[in-house]
């Protein structure tokens, strides 16, 4: 799986457009990108994935870049439970028993 | 509520003791998956089950066992735990259309302390 970069931490204030960024300059042509989060020792929740176009759900949206070497997790308005670690993940859809590995990821703390 | 469950989510035992953490999904997934996570090594997969009566090794299968005798349930079984298996363990599970993985759906973690 495609290595990725994100830096360790964010702060963001409440109400506001939280961006995450991830560099991902090694991806593959068949790589997804996942984002995922994990609020302090709870299971992790997926959050969103896209191949290379821009999508969004309910929660946020994901801007790939064209070339795909970088993506931006949007939270459009930012609430205290948004606070938690993000973790962004490049692989195939079909990796070898569909393992999750989780860099360091991006600490957001979202401020009153 | 489309969920996952573990139980029980925080367990104390000493060495040697058996011990089942149970996990159950009520989401008809097919896919299921153990996992530990530990300061500084990130999250690591134990075992996984692409379908009832199917298992397999992830990054870390020693010292546990697991068995998928229905869709639902996934239970991980430490036969005789040692102090390094002290961890925070998830349990996962998904839906697969052919080869292709869809999002996991994680449980609320079990906080294992072995003495």
């Amino acid at each position: 799986d495609a290595k990725t970069t994100q830096p360790p931490s964010m702060d963001c204030a409440e109400g506001r457009a939280a961006n995450l960024p991830c560099n991902h300059s090694t991806i593959s042509g068949n790589e997804y990108v996942y984002w995922y989060r994990q609020i302090h020792s709870q299971g992790p929740q997926y959050i969103i994935h896209g191949l290379k176009n821009n999508e969004t759900n309910e929660m946020a949206s994901l801007i790939i870049t064209e070339d795909r070497k970088s993506s931006t997790l949007i939270l459009p308005h930012a609430t205290l439970r948004d606070t938690a670690v993000y973790y962004c993940i490049v692989r195939p859809p079909n990796n070898a028993g569909n393992m999750l590995t989780f860099g360091g990821g991006t600490r957001l703390m979202v401020k009153p | 509520e489309a969920q996952v469950t573990q139980n029980p989510r925080y367990l104390i035992t000493v060495t040697g003791k058996k011990l089942t953490v149970t996990c159950s999904q009520n989401m008809n997934h097919e896919y299921m998956s153990w996992y530990r996570q530990d300061p500084g090594l990130g999250l690591r997969q134990i075992y996984y089950s692409m379908n009832v009566e199917v298992t397999d090794k992830g990054d870390v299968p020693e010292g546990y066992k697991v068995s998928r005798k229905e869709k639902r349930n996934f239970p991980l079984i430490l036969e005789s735990p040692s102090p390094n298996q002290t961890s925070l363990y998830f349990c996962a599970s998904s839906f697969t259309i052919g080869t292709r993985f869809n999002e996991q759906f994680f449980g609320p973690g079990t906080r294992l302390t072995v003495l």
